[in-house]
């Protein structure tokens, strides 16, 4: 059973246009990690969400996490070519260590 | 530089033949895991180690095995490696602990079983 949904899983936009990916799931968690893997490297972490409602942002990057902890989304301004990658959600359920990790959302932006 | 270092980056291998992936880290982290990653499956926990001389199974376990004898090495091995074993392997670790941490990834081992 998939217990998390990442969308859309693919997306080939020009740069300079804004998009938004979104991490969604039924079941509610402690905290939710976004991470982004760029070809032949290993995933880095971009950001921790702990409590429902929180916003933060990374430059152009701004995250949300839902009000209830069972989603989160990404928001990408003016993307640039640099943003290209695959866009990974990472979230914990409880006090478990473990990490649930989605599929992801391939990003690729042109120049 | 704080970093994973993961050995090989690329192995093509034959059925049955013994082989090792190493995974070092120079962070002092207690957390280490070994993941693998594959096309509409997504990164599949193997093995995971806590703490030295301290591991448990992942999600996928099966034909792999582990060991944590120092703090910063935890190699991966596969004890007669089978085609179905062929991925993208990456090797985390982190700082350890209860709260949310941050995972630091090595580059990834590529391995082709034939």
């Amino acid at each position: 059973t998939q217990l998390l949904e990442q969308s859309p899983q693919f997306l080939s936009i020009q740069e300079g246009e804004n998009l938004t990916v979104y991490c969604n799931s039924s079941s509610v968690f402690s905290s939710l990690q976004w991470y982004r893997q760029e070809p032949g490297e290993g995933p880095v972490l971009l950001v921790t969400v702990v409590t429902g409602g929180e916003v933060k942002k990374l430059k152009r990057l701004t995250f949300q996490f839902g009000d209830a902890r069972k989603d989160s989304s990404l928001h990408i301004t003016a993307a640039q070519p640099g943003d290209t990658g695959l866009y990974l959600c990472a979230p914990k359920k409880g006090n478990n260590r473990k990490l649930i990790w989605g599929l992801g959302t391939s990003l690729a932006v042109n120049p | 530089e704080a970093q994973v270092t993961q050995n090989p980056r690329y192995l093509i291998t034959v059925t049955g033949k013994k082989l090792t992936v190493t995974c070092s880290q120079n962070m002092n982290h207690e957390y280490m895991s070994w993941y693998r990653q594959d096309p509409g499956l997504g990164l599949r926990q193997i093995y995971y180690s806590m703490n030295v001389e301290v591991t448990d199974k992942g999600d996928v376990p099966e034909g792999y095995k582990v060991s944590r004898k120092e703090k910063r090495n935890f190699p991966l091995i596969l004890e007669s490696p089978s085609p179905n074993q062929t991925s993208l392997y990456f090797c985390a670790s982190s700082l350890g602990g209860s709260q949310p941490g941050e995972l630091f990834f090595g580059e990834g081992s590529r391995l082709t079983v034939l």
